[in-house]
């Protein structure tokens, strides 16, 4: 099955600084990659996604990136602010037709004002 | 829309009972999952379902059942509760393969 890496577990940087987190998944049959935050408490919320035919995809401050043949992507934030304090999930669909998200282990952002 | 909605909020189990987590939606969607976090762990599937009637399991199946009877519900079910599931559970629904996952607000569940 799929198997999603993602590195660092924790990260601190100064408030206006830039934030990257990166994931490596196992299949190369996955082809869709999203991200999701979640704060202290509550649920994951989605506030990225990229699908396999496209290599980066921006929105604002946030921006993912897709390396399908090196099978890794990663999470760009820029101009962090202290509302960006959270855990980031990256994920991976590995198989077309079926629910199997499998999610990476997460890493907490603190942003330090 | 309420959108994802899980029940209860908290619980507490003995080892060895049983017990429900519901979960429902009304965003008529078709696909709806169990995830479990653990700490260091990320969100571990459980079960899923396609649609109504279809099931299937994920990656920490054991201990766990599920069912599909209608398109908004997606319960689960715990068979016999062991300290090792001692976690949080969510579920999540989405309309299609490749679209954003909603998640309900969690249940935390402790079993002593």
């Amino acid at each position: 099955g799929e198997n999603v890496e993602q590195h660092p577990s924790t990260l601190s940087v100064q408030e206006g600084d830039s934030a990257v987190i990166k994931c490596t998944y196992s299949d190369s049959a996955s082809n869709y990659f999203p991200w999701y935050k979640q704060e202290l408490g509550k649920r994951p919320q989605l506030i990225i996604d990229i699908r396999s035919n496209v290599g980066e995809k921006k929105d604002q401050r946030i921006a993912v990136t897709l390396n399908k043949t090196a099978k890794h992507f990663s999470l760009h934030i820029t101009e962090t602010q202290p509302e960006d304090s959270a855990v980031y999930f990256c994920a991976a669909r590995a198989n077309f037709g079926n629910e199997k998200l499998t999610f990476g282990t997460g890493t907490r952002l603190t942003i330090i004002p | 829309n309420a959108g994802v909605t899980q029940t209860p909020k908290f619980q507490v189990l003995k080892t060895g009972q049983s017990m429900t987590l519901q979960c429902a939606q009304d965003m008529n969607h078709e696909y709806m999952s169990w995830y479990r976090q653990d700490p260091g762990m990320g969100l571990r599937l459980i079960h899923y379902s396609v649609g109504a009637g279809i099931t299937d399991q994920g990656e920490v199946p054991n201990g766990y059942n599920v069912s599909r009877s209608t398109t908004e519900d997606f319960p689960l079910r715990l068979l016999s509760a062991a300290p090792s599931q001692t976690s949080v559970y969510f579920c999540a629904s989405r309309r299609q393969e490749n679209t954003e996952a909603f998640f309900g607000q969690g249940t935390r569940l402790t079993v002593v």
